[in-house]
């Protein structure tokens, strides 16, 4: 069965760093998507991404992200300068109708 | 916020079958129940969706009540893989790329 894979699944990197997430969408999916979950917490929507655009960002998604999709299969989630509070796991989702498909996440550690 | 309310843990012994609630009592006409599980560490997880009528797949069944403010989740035979965070969401889904709202869910503990 197809699946979102997402790497690396453990990312540490130093505050002000920049740090890019990778994901691998299902191959026919149209609609892409970025969560995070700081530990604990809920699951929080960053960005949809459908057409080579955003089609909605949450107040979280601020200048310091980036959403691309460099090629016909990755779909990549940029922080320019990473902060403490940045910390958390992140997923990507991709979906063709109207059910999302997670991957399995990025663990973002900032030190 | 998330539109739904649902109990913050439920236990089940393995083999029985789970039912979990969810209120949802400002639930638009348009908009659908979608059930997501969280297993520890792992994606969220699609399980089932409905708008007005029961629904059944391979994973559970969706019990939706006649004035669609409330639903139930059914696992028919929980076993240890059931245990989780389970999400009842409503959304609308004339939007395919509209966004999720999670709430805090059900932690689910299937015992042995």
């Amino acid at each position: 069965e197809p699946e979102v894979t997402q790497t690396p699944s453990h990312q540490v990197t130093q505050m002000g760093q920049e740090v890019i997430l990778r994901c691998v969408p299902i191959s026919n999916h149209l609609y892409f998507y970025w969560y995070r979950q700081i530990l604990g917490q809920k699951v929080e929507f960053l960005v949809s991404f459908y057409n080579n655009e955003i089609s909605e960002k949450s107040e979280i998604f601020d200048d310091q992200f980036s959403v691309e999709r460099p090629d016909g299969s990755n779909f990549t989630l940029k922080i320019r300068s990473t902060k403490l509070e940045d910390s958390a796991m992140y997923f990507c989702a991709s979906s063709r109708s109207y059910e999302q498909y997670f991957g399995p996440g990025t663990r973002l550690t900032v030190t | 916020d998330a539109k739904t309310t649902q109990p913050t843990s439920m236990d089940c012994a393995e083999g029985r079958a789970a039912n979990l609630p969810c209120n949802h009592s400002t639930i638009s006409g348009n908009e659908y129940v979608y059930w997501y599980r969280q297993i520890h560490s792992q994606g969220p997880q699609y399980i089932i969706h409905g708008l007005k009528n029961n629904e059944t797949n391979e994973m559970a069944s969706l019990i939706i009540t006649e004035d669609r403010k409330s639903s139930t989740l059914i696992l028919p035979h929980a076993t240890l893989r059931d245990t989780a965070v389970y999400y009842c969401i409503v959304r609308v889904s004339g939007n395919r790329d509209d966004k999720i709202i999670f709430g805090k869910g059900t932690r689910l503990h299937i015992l042995p």
